[in-house]
């Protein structure tokens, strides 16, 4: 059983639209992070979130924390073919600092 | 953010030899490190967590005479594949955790390993 579960898991759109992408748990973490990664590479931390209905941005990027502290999202607005990547989330439990990955949604935005 | 290398990039063995992966963590100390391998277009499978000093703690299913760590200070880790194979070709990957802060982890740009 994956302990959290992401969505979609992969995801072709044209240059222009909108998309969000979903990481659900049942359990409560203490942290949550997004992470970006291109082929061959290695993740790139995008943002952490720590408090319960927390909103960040990061330009077009814009991640949600759960209030419950159990789920996230990231919606990116206007996506461009630089957005194309692989988008990790990965929860942290209290008194464990050992993340756990989501399954990873695999993006593509076509020109 | 905090910036951590990996060394070699890239590695072509024989079947039946041992390789040795290096994850450094550049700006920052890192009591912890995290040994990942990654297959073709799916998530990160933790291996093993590194503390330094003591033993690492290897997951469920994952031979630790097998996959060797030694995180030797506070900025150095390694991972030997001991006696290749051509199943253990994957793309590994390490990660340092802060030890202040939002102990955020920041990851090494990983180690394609083939073995012939």
């Amino acid at each position: 059983t994956q302990l959290l579960e992401q969505s979609p898991q992969f995801l072709s759109i044209q240059e222009g639209e909108n998309l969000t992408v979903y990481c659900n748990s049942s359990s409560v973490f203490s942290s949550l992070q997004w992470y970006r990664q291109e082929p061959g590479e290695g993740p790139v931390l995008l943002v952490t979130v720590v408090t319960g209905g927390e909103v960040k941005k990061l330009k077009r990027l814009t991640f949600q924390f759960g209030d419950a502290r159990k789920d996230s999202s990231l919606h990116i607005t206007a996506a461009q073919p630089g957005d194309t990547g692989l988008y990790l989330c990965a929860g942290v439990r209290g008194g464990s600092y050992i993340p756990t990955f989501g399954r990873g949604t695999s993006l593509i935005v076509h020109p | 953010g905090a910036v951590v290398s990996q060394h070699p990039s890239w590695v072509i063995c024989k079947s039946g030899t041992s390789v040795k992966i290096e994850c450094r963590s550049l700006d920052f100390q890192a009591t912890t490190m995290f040994w990942y391998r990654q297959f073709p277009k799916q998530s990160l499978m933790l291996m093993a967590t590194s503390n330094e000093g003591s033993k690492a703690t290897y997951e469920q299913g994952v031979e630790k005479d097998k996959f060797l760590i030694n995180h030797a200070s506070l900025t150095l880790s390694t991972l030997t594949v001991t006696s290749a194979h051509p199943e253990d070709s994957s793309f590994y990957i390490c990660s340092a955790r802060e030890t202040t802060g939002l102990h955020e982890q920041y990851f090494g740009p990983g180690t394609r390993l083939t073995v012939t």
